[in-house]
């Protein structure tokens, strides 16, 4: 079955700074999600990439898909403590498959 | 809209009870689903449903039972509880199995002692 490894587990960063997430399949993935979780609360989904080489923005954040559609990046730009928050990627082997999720990364962005 | 609504936000079980998280939506999707989330291990599915009537196992079934009598409604019971139960749970309900269009509830924190 598929497996999505996140990285980093964990990040801190000062606000203001820019941060990068990874997600890396074990396959070749048909759709990537990225979710965010706050503390508390459920998923909000954010933006979703199924193309290689895709790349997605939203405000100022920035998911992109390479070509091999095996590995996916999340990069927050000038980070506010708004982002905060369990950061989780999400991934199907093919149309129709049910979701395979990654571990998340807690960000905590410090003012 | 209410979205996804699911209760008891918190409880703390004795080894060996019972309980029922509830979970209803209001969207009118057909799929519904189960999902615990542990540390750092991401989301794992416990059952899913594509529609009224109609259930099957997801990843991680075992202890856990489900029904799905309308589609609005899918619980989730678990019968007699064991510390590795300890886990936050969270339902889902979504159009389509893609995941962009799925919808997710608050959470329920369940402790196992």
């Amino acid at each position: 079955s598929q497996e999505l490894e996140q990285s980093p587990q964990s990040l801190i960063v000062q606000e203001g700074k820019n941060l990068t997430i990874n997600c890396t399949s074990s396959k070749t993935l048909y759709g990537l999600y990225w979710y965010k979780q706050k503390y508390g609360e459920g998923l909000i989904f954010l933006m979703m990439l199924q193309k290689g080489g895709e790349e997605k923005s939203h405000e100022k954040i920035t998911a992109k898909l390479d070509e091999k559609k095996q590995q996916s990046s999340l990069h927050i730009t000038a980070s506010q403590p708004s982002h905060a928050g369990i950061y989780l990627c999400g991934a199907d082997e093919s149309a129709g498959n049910m979701l395979t999720f990654g571990g998340g990364t807690r960000l905590m962005v410090k003012p | 809209n209410a979205g996804v609504t699911q209760t008891p936000k918190f409880r703390i079980l004795k080894i060996g009870q019972s309980m029922t998280l509830q979970c209803t939506q209001d969207m009118n999707h057909n799929y519904m689903y189960w999902y615990r989330q542990d540390p750092g291990m991401g989301l794992k599915l416990i059952y899913y449903s594509v529609g009224a009537g109609i259930t099957d196992k997801g990843e991680v079934p075992n202890g856990y039972n489900v029904s799905r009598s309308t589609t609005e409604d899918f619980p989730l019971r678990l019968e007699l509880a064991a510390p590795s139960q300890t886990s936050v749970y969270f339902c889902a309900s979504s159009w389509t199995v893609s995941g962009n269009t799925i919808y997710f509830g608050e959470g329920s924190w369940l402790t196992v002692v």
